[in-house]
């Protein structure tokens, strides 16, 4: 499944399926993001990040790809777990230490 | 290893109360971020602190909303007579120095004005 960014906050797979979650974000003078994981009652998790000299960046089962072009950041996870049931947020930083985050995605891993 | 922490983790006051939530950073951090978060939204960046300075308060709103990080003890945002609208989620994150992007955030103190 695929969401299309803030438009659509719910996205729904399969276990065993790929997962992608997209971000559009705001201003092209950010520089680096981070995805966040937060599951219900507890603080945001650090997932993966990227800075903007990149195009992609992997870690265990997730991948984050950024097109600067269109200011577009997804985030992949393979072989989507009931355990990556939670909302996800991209955040940006434009400059100094004051992120912006994204409305969110809520992931929802059918067994 | 502990992280970040804070506490308390529920808070319930009447409206015209004071409200005071604790954030004690991860060892090593001397960089503390408040965050809000209603209710199915993204977070919301209050103030940036370090020790004893307060570096960026452009989110804070303009009254009844202060933020200190003594060179002792946790960091405590301050919510004075507070009203129904300020019943949020309110999360601490912290980060090693300036240069160091990556914030850690705590569990969170769920406020509940009544």
């Amino acid at each position: 499944g695929e969401s299309v960014g803030l438009h659509l906050p719910t996205l729904s797979v399969q276990e065993g399926d790929n997962s992608i979650i997209n971000c559009a974000y705001s201003n092209s003078a950010s520089d680096y993001f981070i995805w966040y994981k937060q599951e219900s009652g507890k603080g945001p998790q650090f997932i993966i990040d990227i800075r903007s000299n990149m195009d992609k960046r992997q870690g265990q089962r997730v991948t984050v790809l950024l097109n600067k072009t269109v200011k577009h950041l997804s985030l992949q996870i393979a072989a989507t777990q009931p355990g990556d049931s939670a909302v996800y947020f991209c955040a940006e930083n434009q400059s100094g230490n004051q992120f912006y985050f994204g409305t969110g995605t809520s992931l929802t891993v059918i067994p | 290893n502990a992280g970040v922490m804070q506490n308390p983790r529920h808070l319930v006051r009447r409206r015209g109360q004071e409200a005071r939530l604790r954030c004690s950073p991860m060892k090593g951090h001397s960089h503390v971020y408040w965050y809000r978060q209603l209710p199915e939204e993204g977070l919301k960046f209050m103030v940036y602190l370090q020790k004893e300075n307060i570096i960026d308060e452009s989110g804070m709103p303009k009254e009844r909303f202060s933020a200190e990080f003594p060179k002792e003890g946790p960091s405590i945002l301050r919510i004075q007579q507070v009203v129904r609208g300020d019943s949020a989620a309110y999360f601490c994150a912290s980060s090693r120095g300036a240069n160091t992007y990556e914030q850690y955030f705590g569990p969170g103190t769920r406020l509940t004005v009544t």
